[in-house]
């Protein structure tokens, strides 16, 4: 069974400082990854994909992807109380599978 | 604007009764998908299409039925067999080919059991 891990959180961070969301995976062959954010009742949007290892950069969010350790994480600098939501992982090799989301809270 | 539209955004059904999810897309895109969400949960993979005619059970499909007649649309219809419906329903699409396509998402449909 390909897995896809996440801490449910919550997780709580200070305004301004940077959170980091963790994601671990057990298909070895996958290739591309997604981190999606989910406000409460709405539906996923894309805030990132990253498929070579190394980090990626898109404004406050950086994407890591370490495939040996089968990790991939998301950075969000400078906190905001709007990025208060839940993160979904993604990943993708034959079939993409969705981890169960961190639930991300910034205090004010 | 092209993107994902789901009706209705909340649908009530009574006990053995038959409903159908609407979804509609104007991407061009070739694969569909339905997921079952629920509360705090990941997503659940309930069936997907990757071409006209030809749809594929996901890892829930038992109680749920699907038909692909046009690219555009990928209606679930939730029978009487499925016997807890209650969740948010979202439709999804992509371009088939690159690995690193992402998934776009509807709105999502909320399915309340009476």
């Amino acid at each position: 069974q390909k897995e896809v891990e996440q801490n449910s959180g919550p997780l709580s961070v200070p305004e301004g400082a940077i959170a980091s969301l963790n994601c671990t995976y057990s298909d070895r062959g996958s290739q591309s990854f997604f981190w999606y954010r989910q406000y409460s009742g709405k539906s996923p949007e894309l805030i990132m994909f990253i498929y070579s290892n190394g980090d990626k950069e898109d404004g406050r969010f950086t994407a890591q992807l370490n495939k040996a350790s089968q990790y991939v994480s998301l950075l969000i600098r400078d906190s905001q109380p709007s990025d208060s939501a839940t993160y979904l992982c993604a990943v993708k090799g034959d079939k993409i599978i969705f981890g169960k989301g961190t639930r991300l809270h910034i205090l004010p | 604007d092209g993107g994902i539209t789901q009706s209705p955004k909340y649908l009530f059904r009574k006990e053995g009764q038959n409903v159908t999810l609407s979804c509609e897309q104007n991407l061009n895109h070739d694969a569909m998908y339905w997921y079952r969400q629920d509360p705090g949960q990941g997503l659940r993979l309930i069936y997907y299409s990757q071409i006209v005619n030809d749809f594929q059970k996901g890892d829930i499909a038992e109680g749920y039925s699907v038909s692909r007649e046009k690219k555009e649309s990928f209606p679930l219809t939730v029978t009487s067999a499925q016997k807890n419906p209650t969740a948010f329903y979202l439709c999804a699409s992509t371009v088939v080919g690159a690995s690193y396509n992402e998934q776009f998402f509807g709105p999502g449909t909320r399915l309340t059991v009476l």
